[in-house]
């Protein structure tokens, strides 16, 4: 697609429900980041992927947290047992192969709200 | 880790006022990108610097790699520059994250 494409835009859930959020990022972009912003604040570093698999996953808070790329384009950031505290607007950004620091296109996130 | 602070956190200017926004951070760099984002909207990035100054219309970018420090300036503001504008780095790879650190961003208000 034109963009990095983010479903759902808006979820809300209960506390201890499981979530998943989608990204499609730029078709060719090898790169994929996920980062989670919290109101009034910069974006934090979750996870990111090179290809298939995850070269960094330091971000990721706790075990609850888990992300896929199964083929290397779409990605699934999965919560489970959802806390009030992961309330949050979760953004991917892809870019293009990592080739020193490339510039990143963001998608417009999805705002998670746990009642 | 590396620290990135913005300053100032809040601005509030005049239509037509230049306006210079400051990050700094504290371990060196590959790369920093300055990035803008809307009230509810998603984020855009304006900039991505190793070096120098760049320029994008009424946008200026600059980088000093020895002082840890960037700046971006706004000439003849406009109200539709209003939005949080935010400095991120991507710090030089040692086995440590890959991923960006951004600082908590500044505010931008300009009005009519």
């Amino acid at each position: 697609g034109a963009g990095v494409s983010q479903t759902p835009s808006n979820k809300v859930t209960e506390k201890g429900k499981y979530v998943e959020l989608r990204c499609d990022p730029i078709s060719g972009h090898t790169a994929l980041y996920w980062y989670r912003q919290s109101l009034g604040q910069g974006p934090e570093f979750l996870i990111y992927f090179q290809g298939t698999g995850a070269a960094d996953d330091s971000g990721l808070p706790n075990d609850r947290f888990f992300a896929v790329r199964p083929e290397g384009s779409v990605s699934t950031l999965k919560i489970q047992r959802t806390e009030r505290g992961d309330s949050a607007v979760y953004l991917c950004a892809s870019s293009r192969p990592k080739s020193g620091a490339n510039v990143l296109t963001f998608g417009a996130g999805s705002r998670l709200t746990v009642l | 880790k590396n620290e990135v602070e913005q300053s100032p956190q809040n601005l509030t200017a005049q239509e037509g006022e230049f306006i210079t926004i400051n990050c700094s951070y504290s371990v060196g760099i590959s790369a920093l990108h300055w990035l803008q984002q809307h009230p509810g909207g998603g984020i855009v990035s304006l900039f991505m610097l190793s070096s120098g100054k760049k320029k994008h219309g009424r946008l200026i970018a600059t980088i000093n790699i020895q002082e840890k420090h960037s700046s971006l300036h706004i000439t003849a503001s406009h109200p539709r520059d209003s939005a949080v504008y935010i400095c991120a780095v991507r710090s030089v790879s040692g086995g440590g994250a890959d991923g960006l650190t951004f600082g908590k961003g500044t505010h931008l208000i300009i009005q009519p």
